[in-house]
C-alpha cells in the first residue's frame, strides 16, 4: 500500500463547476499537507499549505483536512481553463531536529476545464 | 518564495554518456533537494544537499549513478552518469522555502537517452 493515495484522474469539468481533489494517507503521523499545481513541462508550483485539521481558503482554493479520516482535499470553485494542470498533493512528518522534512507526494490528478 | 532556475532545460543524450544539471536559487538556502519525475508519474527524491556535507541518498539511488554537488548557499549540481534509456525522465531540484516544511521547485530539466 502506497503511503499518499491519489486518483491520477483525468477529471474533466466544465468552466465554472466545483472541482474537488482528494488524497488518503496511511501514516498518521504526517502533520504537514500541501497540494502543488504543474502546468505541462512546468515545475510543481505551491498553491496550499495546512498543518492542522479543518479548512484554509485562498482565493478561488480551499484546502481540507481531515486527520481522522487520513483524508485530505482541494476544492476549486469557478473553475476556469487557466485551471487546467495536474494537482499534486504533498505531505511531510513533524520536523527533525534540523527541521528538514521529507516531502511524500501523491501520484497527482490530472484536471482539464474546458470552456 | 525562492525563485529556483536550472540548465540545461532539456537535453538529448547518448547512452553511456553523463549529464550534469545546474541547480541555481535566488537565496541563501540551506537544505537543496533533486527529484526524479518520470513520465505520467509522481514525484521520487533523489537525494537531499546540505552545503558543506556530502548529499543523503533516498533508497534505490547512489552517490556512483547520481553524485550531487553543492558548493555554496545558492548553487547545486546533479551529474546523471553511464545514461541508460531507463534515465529518460525530468530531473527537478527544489529548496524548502520560508516554512521549512514546504519546498519550491525549478522548471525542471527534461532528459531523452537514446
Amino acid at each position: 500500500q502506497k503511503e499518499v493515495e491519489q486518483d491520477p484522474g483525468p477529471l474533466s469539468v466544465p468552466e465554472g463547476a466545483i472541482v474537488s481533489l482528494n488524497c488518503t494517507y496511511s501514516n498518521s503521523a504526517f502533520q504537514y499537507f500541501m497540494w502543488y499545481r504543474q502546468y505541462s513541462r512546468k515545475g510543481p508550483e505551491l498553491l496550499m499549505y495546512t498543518y492542522s485539521s479543518g479548512n484554509k481558503e485562498d482565493g478561488r482554493f480551499t484546502a481540507q483536512v481531515d486527520k481522522s479520516s487520513k483524508y485530505i482535499s482541494l476544492f476549486i470553485r469557478d473553475s476556469q481553463p487557466s485551471d487546467s494542470a495536474t494537482y499534486l498533493c504533498a505531505m511531510s512528518l513533524r520536523g527533525l531536529s534540523g527541521g528538514y522534512n521529507k516531502l511524500i507526494f501523491g501520484a497527482g490528478t490530472r484536471l482539464a476545464v474546458h470552456p | 518564495s525562492a525563485v529556483i532556475s536550472q540548465k540545461p532545460s532539456r537535453d538529448i543524450c547518448q547512452r553511456g554518456t553523463s549529464l550534469t544539471i545546474q541547480c541555481q536559487v535566488d537565496s541563501q538556502v540551506t537544505m537543496m533537494f533533486w527529484y526524479r519525475q518520470q513520465p505520467g508519474q509522481s514525484l521520487t527524491l533523489i537525494a537531499t544537499a546540505n552545503q558543506g556535507s556530502e548529499a543523503t541518498y533516498e533508497s534505490g539511488f547512489v552517490i556512483d549513478k547520481f553524485p550531487i554537488s553543492r558548493p555554496n548557499l545558492t548553487f547545486s549540481t546533479l551529474t546523471v552518469s553511464n545514461m541508460s534509456p531507463e534515465d529518460s525522465s525530468i530531473y527537478l531540484c527544489s529548496s524548502t522555502g520560508r516554512a521549512k516544511e514546504t519546498q519550491y521547485f525549478g522548471p525542471g530539466t527534461r532528459l531523452l537517452v537514446l
